[in-house]
């Protein structure tokens, strides 16, 4: 049972365009979801979050929406850089579990 | 401030051994949980401990164990080991409040059973 999904492995985005990634999630109890970058062989690290109550957080270069009546959430990066290549994960939690989608490599090419 | 440290970083072990792998949290969080990520099966939660009690459990097996001490300091302990228990387990920890701070994460153990 998959409760949070990323329908797109990779994705290949040209330096200085926008980058777009999604995600979808099937539990209206989640309260916060979250986004995470991971380069091989280090942890994730944390992006940005956003509410259940929200519909848009901004921070510089990200900008995560939430549309909660298609349960889905999407990361926008603009402009990309090389740097952004990464995989990234989107996470739903619920009380302090977290419950993420299986990644989406993102590869930036100048 | 210092972050989340895992040690050890790689560990080869054998079939039905046993393994502890340690974790130690962002200085004042008191929430501490352990994560395993595995080529087909992504990252999944194992536990989560807050002051010294677990509070959530993933749906993992009897064999995976976990404690935290009164520092907040964690350890995970796995037994009988199987060759798929192979994989990255990552540690966060997490003031654990319920606010949506974030989870922060450690780099990981990297575990491999032959």
């Amino acid at each position: 049972d998959q409760q949070v999904k990323q329908n797109s492995p990779s994705l290949s985005v040209q330096e200085g365009r926008i980058s777009i990634l999604n995600c979808d999630y099937t539990n209206s109890m989640f309260d916060y979801f979250l986004w995470y970058k991971k380069y091989p062989a280090e942890g994730p690290t944390f992006l940005i979050s956003i509410s259940s109550i929200k519909d848009k957080n901004e921070d510089g270069r990200f900008t995560v929406f939430l549309n909660k009546s298609a349960k889905h959430l999407s990361l926008h990066i603009v402009p990309s850089q090389p740097g952004d290549s990464a995989v990234y994960f989107c996470a739903a939690k619920n009380t302090d579990k977290l419950i993420f989608g299986t990644g989406t490599r993102l590869q930036v090419f100048p | 401030k210092a972050g989340v440290t895992q040690t050890p970083r790689y560990l080869i072990k054998t079939r039905g051994q046993q393994v502890t792998l340690s974790c130690s949290p962002i200085s004042g969080h008191r929430s501490v949980s352990w994560y395993q990520q595995t080529p087909g099966q992504g990252l999944q939660f194992l536990f989560e401990y807050f002051s010294e009690t677990q509070r959530n459990k993933g749906n993992f097996p009897g064999r995976f164990s976990g404690r935290q001490f009164s520092n907040s300091r964690s350890e995970m302990n796995v037994s009988t080991l199987e060759l798929g228990d192979s994989a990255l387990y990552l540690c966060a920890s997490s003031q654990g409040t319920g606010d949506g701070q974030p989870q922060h994460f450690g780099d990981g153990t990297r575990l491999s059973i032959l």
